[in-house]
C-alpha cells in the first residue's frame, strides 16, 4: 500500500498569513500514461464532510477560492494558502488515487494564530 | 440540485450486518464511479470501497480490511449506491460517506453513522 504522511500534524497562522502543508507518498503517484499525479486535497470542517479543493495535485475544484494552490510532483506535494482567512480553519487530508487502496494521509489541522 | 443522502446506519452488534444506501439526486448517476469513504470516530479519512460505472462494468474495488465481508453494489435504475456490510467488528464503527466519483470526490453525501457494540 502507499503510504501518505503529511507534516505538519498541526499548523497555526494568523490570519493573512501564508500556510503551507506538506504531502508526502511513499512511492511516485504519477501516472505514466497521462503524465498525472493522481493526489487530491480535502478540506474538512468540524461536523461536515469533507470537500474536494484539488485534483491532479495542482486543479482546483470548482468554487474553490484562489487562495488554495497545490504543487508537487512524484512523491512530494505541498498545499498552499496564499492568505489565510478564518473560514479556513479545518482538517486537511491529502489522498493518492495512483492505486488501491486510495490511501489518505493522517490529516493537517489548521488553526488560526 | 447535485447531492447525494446516506442512510441506514444505526447500532449493531459485533458479527451483524447492515445495509447502508447512499441516493444520488441531479446529476446521471450511471455515468459516475462511486466511492464509499469512512471516518472512525475522532479519526482520519479512510477509503472503502469503489464501484466503477456502467462503462466499467460495475467493477468493484475493497480495502484489505473489509474485503470479504463488504459489498458495494448500484442500481442505476434507482439512482442508488449501496454497502452491504457483513461480520462487523467494533473497528468498523464510523461515519460512512458516498462520495461521487474515485480520481477526486467531487461531492459527499452528510454521511450515515455506523455503531458496532454489544
Amino acid at each position: 500500500d502507499i503510504v501518505m504522511t503529511q507534516s505538519p500534524d498541526s499548523l497555526a497562522v494568523s490570519l493573512g498569513e501564508r500556510a503551507t502543508i506538506n504531502c508526502k507518498s511513499s512511492q511516485n503517484v504519477l501516472f505514466s500514461s497521462n503524465n498525472k499525479n493522481n493526489l487530491g486535497w480535502y478540506q474538512q470542517k468540524p461536523g461536515q464532510p469533507p470537500k474536494l479543493l484539488i485534483y491532479w495535485a495542482s486543479i482546483r475544484a470548482a468554487g474553490v477560492p484562489d487562495r488554495f494552490s497545490g504543487s508537487g510532483s512524484g512523491t512530494d506535494f505541498t498545499l498552499t494558502i496564499s492568505s489565510l482567512q478564518a473560514e479556513d480553519v479545518a482538517v486537511y487530508y491529502c489522498q493518492q488515487y495512483c492505486s488501491t487502496p486510495y490511501t489518505f494521509g493522517q490529516g493537517t489541522k489548521l488553526e488560526i494564530k | 440540485q447535485v447531492q447525494l443522502v446516506e442512510s441506514g446506519g444505526g447500532l449493531v452488534k459485533p458479527g451483524g450486518s447492515l445495509r447502508l444506501s447512499c441516493a444520488a439526486s441531479g446529476f446521471t448517476f450511471s455515468d459516475h464511479y462511486m466511492t464509499w469513504i469512512r471516518q472512525a470516530p475522532g479519526k482520519g479519512l479512510e477509503w472503502v470501497s469503489y464501484i466503477t460505472n456502467s462503462g466499467g462494468s460495475g467493477t468493484t474495488y475493497y480495502a484489505d480490511s473489509v474485503k470479504g465481508r463488504f459489498t458495494i453494489s448500484r442500481d442505476n435504475t434507482k439512482n442508488s449506491l449501496y454497502l452491504q456490510m457483513d461480520s462487523l467488528r467494533a473497528e468498523d464503527t464510523a461515519v460512512y460517506y458516498c462520495g461521487r466519483g474515485n480520481w477526486g470526490l467531487d461531492v459527499w453525501g452528510q454521511g450515515t453513522t455506523v455503531t458496532v457494540s454489544s
